[in-house]
């Protein structure tokens, strides 16, 4: 079993202010999904990375995916209250094209950006 | 168009009744997903369909079915659940299919939140 660690699990903190969350696995990826997802609704892609070493920006958020293709983070610059939500970070393995779109995910990051 | 949709958005139902989800995807995807999650937790797979046929079944109980009657529509008939078997029911497409590279990215829909009593 591949497993996705996240981190933190909890933040939060004031508007204005920087936030990054980690995802770390022994485990290669072949591609690795950033998701948002707020109460009662489903995640939103946010970016998929897949080369090691990639930096994807999307407004105030950074993306980046390790040069092993093991672990990335997402950076999130002046936040802001509306960035308040479940954050999931997701894993396809690499097993030699044979992954049958099977995702990893990891636990989450309950952000919550106070006014 | 890059939306999945799902119906019903709420469904509450007895241990005994026999209901279906319905989710519906026109972005041309082949991989289509069913997920269940509870609260503030990741969802966890229980099917993936790869061009209408179903490649991963993650042993999920039999009173859950899938069915996939074409490449756009994916339901989940449900008979005889449980309690604990109430959640959040997502339902994902991605381009990517059996035997193809990689998912890049799967598009969740907004879900069906599933009580049992």
């Amino acid at each position: 079993t591949q497993l996705l660690e996240q981190s933190p699990q909890f933040l939060s903190i004031q508007e204005g202010e920087n936030l990054t969350v980690y995802c770390n696995s022994s485990s290669v990826f072949s591609s690795l999904q950033w998701y948002r997802q707020e109460p009662g609704e489903g995640p939103v892609l946010l970016v998929t990375v897949v080369t090691g070493g990639e930096v994807k920006k999307l407004k105030r958020l950074t993306f980046q995916f390790g040069d092993a293709r093991k672990d990335s983070s997402l950076h999130i610059t002046a936040a802001q209250p509306g960035d308040t939500g479940l954050y999931l970070c997701a894993g396809e393995v690499d097993a030699g094209g044979t992954s049958y779109g099977k995702l990893t995910f990891g636990q989450g990051t309950i952000l919550t950006v106070h006014p | 168009d890059t939306e999945v949709t799902q119906t019903p958005k709420h469904l509450v139902m007895g241990m005994t009744n026999k209901k279906s989800l319905k989710c519906e995807q026109h972005m041309g995807h082949r991989a289509m997903y069913w997920y269940k999650q509870k609260a503030k937790k990741p969802p966890e797979l229980m099917f993936v369909y790869s061009y209408e046929k179903l490649s991963i079944n993650e042993s999920v109980p039999s009173r859950f079915s899938p069915e996939c009657p074409n490449s756009s529509l994916l339901n989940l008939h449900l008979h005889a659940l449980q309690p604990e078997d109430s959640a959040l029911y997502l339902c994902a497409s991605s381009q990517g299919g059996l035997g193809l590279a990689s998912v890049r990215g799967q598009y969740f829909g907004p879900g069906t939140r599933l009580t049992v009593l």
